[in-house]
């Protein structure tokens, strides 16, 4: 099975700060790798499919990065409605998909 | 724009059937090569994928529940449904269905349904 991890597991940004996010596999998985945010009490949401191709209608101050094992979701200007949860999500193994833990993003 | 909606019964009892259905509106579940999906999250925790159907009927499970899933599919209704056998505590999450969606060799999610807790308890 392909374990995904992420890191950090929360952070506290301002915004208009520039926010990373990684995300790691247990093995090789291409490009296969999905971003998604979610806010509380409602459904993810895709932002980036594989590994860097923007959703349609998710805005440019996302952007997605990597290949292999190590991913990146970033945003560039930390805007109030990107305080949220975000989930990376292989689909290299499918039918079997994994998705990593999650990151919180939170006001500092 | 394609809609998900999750429905079923918000409570079940310990060692029955969880039983859910997914309506999809706003396109035909038939069309496109789209697989259909079922989703859970516990509550504060991450997301599992459950499984699978096409509208072949042909279906793919995670392996840690495929013992307890049957996932199935009414093309007349457009409708899919999931099943879970002897359920637990553990059990108890937030049901979503989503579309599975394919370009090349790339697949993932979208949309999904809002979302439906189902709590395991007597």
């Amino acid at each position: 099975d392909i374990q995904m991890t992420q890191s950090p597991s929360s952070l506290s940004a301002s915004v208009g700060d520039r926010v990373t996010i990684t995300c790691r596999a247990s093995q090789s998985i291409s490009s296969y790798l999905n971003w998604y945010q979610q806010k509380p009490g409602k459904a993810p949401k895709l932002l980036i499919y594989a590994a860097s191709s923007l959703q349609s209608g998710v805005p440019s101050r996302f952007s997605g990065s990597g290949s292999g094992t190590d991913f990146t979701l970033t945003i560039s200007s930390l805007q109030p409605e990107d305080f949220a949860t975000y989930y990376c999500q292989q689909s290299y193994s499918t039918p079997s998909f994994t998705f990593g833990p999650g990151t919180k993003v939170d006001i500092k | 724009q394609v809609q998900l909606q999750e429905s079923g019964p918000g409570l079940v009892k310990p060692s029955q059937t969880l039983s859910l259905t997914c309506t999809v509106s706003g396109g035909s579940i038939s069309s496109g090569s789209y697989y259909w999906s079922w989703i859970r999250q516990p509550a504060g925790k991450g997301l599992e994928w459950i499984g699978r159907i096409y509208t072949s009927g042909s279906t793919n499970y995670n392996p840690s529940l495929k013992s307890r899933v049957t996932i199935s599919v009414d093309t007349s209704k457009n409708q899919f449904s999931l099943k879970l056998s002897s359920v637990t505590a553990a059990d108890t999450a937030v049901y979503y269905c989503a579309r599975v969606e394919y370009q090349l060799l790339f697949s993932w999610f979208d949309p999904w349904g809002q979302g439906t807790l189902v709590t395991v308890s007597s």
